[in-house]
């Protein structure tokens, strides 16, 4: 099975900030990578699909990078309303897998 | 537009079935994957396995040997059961649609439901 191994585990950052967050793949996933924020008591939101396709009606400022093992996920000026939960999720032979996750603050 | 809503007890006994069921509303349940996906209390996110509305499933391995997700396209639903559970199992449990030309990407979610396993 693949392993995701996704960092920093939290991140704290002030506003307008360039954030990064990281996921490597255990093995080759090609593109197959997504990037979802999750708000408290909420379900997760997809930002972006296939590696570095952003989602419609997701603001520029999330952009995502990479293939292979080695993915970014970045955002280009933090708001507030950012402040959430950041997960990866791979699709490979047929599974899925998430990475741990990203706690975001404000600092 | 699309909408999931998962619907099942919120308390379930330990060793007990745990049964959710998933309506989906504004679309067709056809031509998609339909994912079941769980969260316990502030941890992560935790793939349990998808369906494709012809029928054919996956699961996670690490919970084959409990997970049954089936599938009833003429009342755009699908379905989860999750055997002899245990208070591991406690988490929000979604439902979500994909496609696999988006890297099986959730681009619809449910709400989530909670469920609780205690006696």
């Amino acid at each position: 099975d693949i392993q995701m191994t996704q960092s920093p585990s939290s991140l704290s950052a002030s506003v307008g900030d360039r954030v990064t967050i990281t996921c490597q793949a255990s093995q080759d996933i090609s593109n197959y990578l997504n990037w979802y924020q999750q708000k408290p008591g909420k379900a997760p939101k997809l930002l972006i699909y296939d590696a570095s396709n952003l989602e419609t009606g997701v603001p520029s400022r999330f952009s995502g990078s990479g293939s292979g093992t080695d993915f970014t996920f970045t955002i280009s000026s933090l708001q507030p309303e950012d402040i959430a939960t950041y997960y990866c999720q791979q699709y490979d032979n047929l599974l899925i897998t998430f990475g741990q996750g990203t706690r975001l603050e404000i600092k | 537009q699309v909408q999931l809503q998962e619907s099942g007890p919120g308390l379930v006994k330990p060793s007990e079935t745990l049964s959710l069921t998933c309506t989906v509303s504004g679309g067709s349940i056809s031509s998609y994957y339909w994912s079941w996906i769980r969260q316990p209390p502030g941890k992560g996110l935790e793939w349990i396995g998808y369906i494709y509305y012809s029928g054919s499933t996956n699961y996670n391995p690490s919970l084959k040997s409990r997970v049954t997700i089936s599938v009833d396209t003429s009342k755009n639903q699908f379905s989860l059961k999750l055997s002899s559970v245990t208070a591991a199992d406690t988490a929000v449990y979604y439902c979500a649609r994909s496609t696999v030309d988006t890297a099986m990407a959730y681009h619809y979610w449910g709400q989530g439901t909670l469920v609780t396993v205690s006696s």
